[in-house]
Parts: C-alpha cells; sequence; structure tokens
C-alpha cells in the first residue's frame, strides 16, 4: 500500500523567495512519485515526475524536486516564486516498476499564496 | 489541454436523484481513472476502467456505478444521490501499455451540487 504525507496545507512565500513544498511517502515497493498542480477551476496538471535514474527531476515553470529515499521524500522547490505560481499542489505516489497502467495516490495537497 | 474532455461542467440536481457523468479520455488512452474531490475528504480514488473492464476499484459507493464503453469513453453514475455526494468529479486517462509510468491526464472535472 501507499500513502502521502503534505506537510503543511498553507504555505505563504514572497515573490522571488524560496518555494518549498514537503512530501513524504510510503511505499512498499520503489515508488514513481508525482508533483501535480491545480490552478482554480481547472484539473491537476502534471508539473514533474520521477520513475527511475537521476533523483534530482526537473519541471514545468522552474520547479524541481529530488528523490531522497533514505528519507522518503520528495519535496518540491522552485529558486524564485512568481504570482502566477499561486495553486494547490499534490504530490502523488503509485508502485514503480513495468505494467499496465495503475491509479495514484494522492497527498492532502498544499495551497501556495505568493504575496507581492 | 490535457485531451481529456468531461461533460458536464457543473451539475445542481436533488437529494435522492441520479446523474450521469461522462469522459472522453485522450486519443489512444486504454485506462480511465475517476477521482472525487471534496473539502473534507481531498482526492479520493473512486475506479479504474482499462480497455472497458474494471481494473481497480478505490473508496466508491455502492450507490456509485461507472462502466467503459467500447470507444474507450467512461461513464459515472452517481445514484440516491446525498448532500455529502456533492464534490467535484475527475475523470483522468493513461497510456495503457508495459512503457506506462503512470502519468495521469486530467480533465476539468464536473462540479455536482445536490441541494
Amino acid at each position: 500500500a501507499q500513502s502521502v504525507t503534505q506537510l503543511g496545507s498553507h504555505v505563504s512565500v514572497s515573490e522571488g523567495a524560496l518555494v518549498l513544498l514537503r512530501c513524504n511517502y510510503s511505499s512498499s515497493v520503489p515508488p514513481y512519485l508525482f508533483w501535480y498542480v491545480q490552478y482554480p477551476n481547472q484539473g491537476l496538471q502534471l508539473l514533474l515526475k520521477y520513475t527511475t535514474g537521476a533523483t534530482l527531476v526537473k519541471g514545468i515553470n522552474g520547479f524541481e524536486a529530488e528523490f531522497k529515499k533514505s528519507e522518503t521524500s520528495f519535496h518540491l522547490t522552485k529558486p524564485s516564486a512568481h504570482m502566477s505560481d499561486a495553486a494547490e499542489y499534490f504530490c502523488a505516489v503509485t508502485p514503480g516498476g513495468a505494467g499496465s497502467a495503475r491509479q495514484l495516490t494522492f497527498g492532502s495537497g498544499t495551497q501556495l499564496t505568493v504575496l507581492p | 489541454d490535457s485531451g481529456v474532455t468531461q461533460t458536464p461542467k457543473h451539475l445542481i440536481t436533488a437529494t435522492g436523484q441520479r446523474v450521469t457523468l461522462r469522459c472522453s479520455p485522450r486519443s489512444g488512452d486504454l485506462s480511465v481513472y475517476w477521482y472525487q474531490q471534496s473539502l473534507d475528504q481531498g482526492l479520493q480514488f473512486l475506479i479504474q476502467y482499462y480497455n472497458g473492464e474494471e481494473r481497480a476499484k478505490g473508496n466508491i459507493l455502492e450507490r456509485f456505478s461507472a462502466q467503459q464503453f467500447p470507444d474507450l469513453h467512461s461513464e459515472l453514475n452517481l445514484s440516491s444521490l446525498e448532500l455529502g455526494d456533492s464534490a467535484l468529479y475527475f475523470c483522468a486517462s493513461s497510456a495503457g501499455t508495459g512503457a506506462n509510468t503512470g502519468e495521469l491526464f486530467f480533465g476539468e472535472g464536473s462540479r455536482l451540487t445536490v441541494l
């Protein structure tokens, strides 16, 4: 079974400041990990994903995340926040490995507010 | 645009009624997933279909049912509706091959309000 814990349901940063959204996972097998973003009144959009290989993954809009197996973490960062980054962010996990499609287990989400 | 189409976008109905939500997956995707998003429960996985067959069930109530048709579109049927069923219902799709890495493509959702 898999689970995801996102620390902090609300995070506020100033424009230009570092964004750090925390995600810890639990998985009985090596996981695939994802960050999705949801803008108001829209569906979820993939920011980035980790499957295998390099543990630092880069995504869209300047975001990146690092898979740390020893810490069971997959924190999302962006060096400099922009007003357009204000949204809700979801971390998700699914069992890794080859196979047919499988569902994602999502965290509870972190609402990011960017202050001018 | 994710390529996943959901209808209707908004739906208002009364308790005890039945509604059907429709989803067309991305072209070529074999898997369809339904998720419910509410303020108190967050994003909850309901059910997954793969090429017409039920593949996995999550926290789906017995009053809810789904199916995937030969053209791969899917419908989620919600019956005997209660106030607590008010939520945003998302459909997502993904490729169904061995190379699939689990990435889901989400529609914009159907917002259901039960009065």
